[in-house]
């Protein structure tokens, strides 16, 4: 299965900066995904990082407040623009590798608003 | 509107006993389903999935049944182990729909010694 490195694993940030995640698999992979889980919830689905081309964004969810970048097979960004303290969670990048295959997760990046 | 429901938040099972842990969806296209556990400050790990052609799969101590006509599934763990403690999430996607997962709110497991 791929092994997905994101970073940082966590920051604290000021109100109304922004943050990159990265997220880098260790092989070539057809879809990664981005979630976001907020405390004492499950995971949401943020967006579908396509590569070459913009992601598709779930309801709730613009690309003016959480642009992604997917440049090549196996490395994609998040960004976390104009941060609020609602912003606060943790973000998780996955891949997966076909359809009906399981995703691989990140560890993910815990994200404090002051 | 859940679409993946796991109604209970907690379970607490002895060591050596077997865990049932349940999910119930909504969504009739949904035609794979998968397990995931996740500790503290790590990522999802993917257990265990199931097709819907199946209505059983094993994979060691774990074993996910799904019962179609009934929207539930569940996933036994035999026998429970104090590692097997962390909060377990049910997982559904639709051919159709891509390979966006719909993840249930999580059951917190605790195997005591």
């Amino acid at each position: 299965s791929a092994v997905i490195s994101q970073k940082p694993s966590r920051d604290i940030c000021q109100r109304g900066t922004s943050l990159t995640i990265q997220c880098q698999v260790d092989s070539q992979v057809t879809m990664m995904f981005w979630y976001r889980q907020q405390p004492g919830q499950s995971l949401t689905l943020i967006a579908t990082a396509n590569q070459g081309s913009e992601a598709t964004y779930e309801s709730g969810f613009v690309i003016d407040k959480f642009p992604i970048s997917r440049p090549n097979l196996t490395f994609s960004t998040l960004t976390v623009s104009n941060m609020s303290p609602e912003d606060s969670s943790i973000y998780l990048c996955s891949a997966v590798g076909g359809n009906n295959q399981p995703q691989h997760f990140g560890d993910g990046t815990r994200l404090s608003i002051l | 509107d859940q679409q993946v429901k796991q109604n209970s938040p907690s379970l607490s099972v002895q060591e050596g006993r077997i865990s049932i842990l349940n999910c119930d969806y909504t969504n009739s296209m949904f035609d794979y389903f998968l397990w995931y556990k996740k500790y503290p400050a790590e990522g999802p790990t993917f257990l265990i999935s199931i097709s819907s052609i199946k209505d059983k799969n094993e994979d060691g101590r774990f074993t996910v049944f799904l019962n179609k006509s009934a929207k539930h599934l569940s996933l036994h763990i035999v026998p429970s182990q104090p590692g097997d403690s962390a909060v377990y999430f049910c997982a559904a996607s639709a051919y159709n729909y891509g390979q966006n997962f719909v993840f249930g709110p999580g059951t917190r497991l605790s195997v005591l010694p």
